[in-house]
């Protein structure tokens, strides 16, 4: 079946730096685009960046970019996020989601979603 | 582009009409396929978001026919038409006409 696991969060003193993963399986990875969204504890969701099926565009909110970096290893079918300079306002649970795609490969929201891992910045 | 959702906090009684408003500051309406980029999304308490409308009123596949998706442009709803106990949920509007891509605040949904 079609899945995302992500993996890599935890406890991070601030100033230090993490990398998230999320592990693709059931379908063609190397076809999809993949987003990052994060959700602060009690808080709504935020978009955090998105990269091309083939890695050619990475794009990031403003809040993120600069110590942010997404990037995707499509022969491992897993999507990655590098967060350096963590700071107590990147606390959240981190999902990586699926771009849809219809028929006709034209893109359309987050299809498929992982359970999410949780980063806590505290010294 | 910023989304903004009414109300934050909705109560229906079951059976009855629940209706959530989005209204984004700039169209999402792109012009070459006549698609607003405009998504829905149901998220219930320790899971993560579903999705439930694509292109303001596609209906995602399994998503019960209650659930409908309206609006163009810069004005958009959702409309549970006949609230169920299991739709009780925050729902998040989402933008993916341009990036950065943008949420709504959310609207709680809860039973009268």
């Amino acid at each position: 079946q079609v899945q995302l696991v992500e993996s890599g969060g935890g406890v991070v003193q601030p100033g230090r730096s993490l990398r998230l993963s999320c592990a693709a399986s059931g379908f063609t990875f190397s076809s999809y685009g993949m987003h990052w969204v994060r959700q602060a504890p009690g808080k709504g969701l935020e978009w955090v960046a998105v990269i091309w099926y083939d890695g050619s565009e990475k794009y990031y909110a403003d809040s993120v970019k600069g110590r942010f970096t997404v990037s995707r290893d499509n022969s491992k079918n897993t999507l990655y996020l590098r967060i350096n300079s963590l700071r107590a306002e990147d606390t959240a649970v981190y999902y990586c989601a699926r771009v849809g795609r219809d028929g006709y490969n034209y893109d359309y929201g987050m299809d498929v979603w992982g359970q999410g891992t949780t980063v806590t910045v505290s010294s | 582009i910023v989304m903004t959702q009414s109300p934050d906090s909705l109560a229906v009684s079951l059976g009855e009409r629940a209706t959530i408003n989005c209204k984004s500051s700039q169209s999402v309406l792109y012009s070459s396929n006549n698609n607003n980029y405009l998504a829905w999304y149901q998220q219930k308490p320790r899971q993560p978001p579903k999705l439930l409308i694509y292109w303001a009123s596609t209906r995602e596949s399994g998503v019960p026919d209650r659930f409908n998706g309206s609006g163009s442009g810069t004005d958009f709803t959702l409309t549970i038409s006949s609230l169920q106990a299991e739709d009780v949920a925050v729902y998040y509007c989402h933008q993916d006409y341009s990036v950065p891509n943008s949420f709504g605040q959310g609207t709680k949904l809860e039973i009268k």
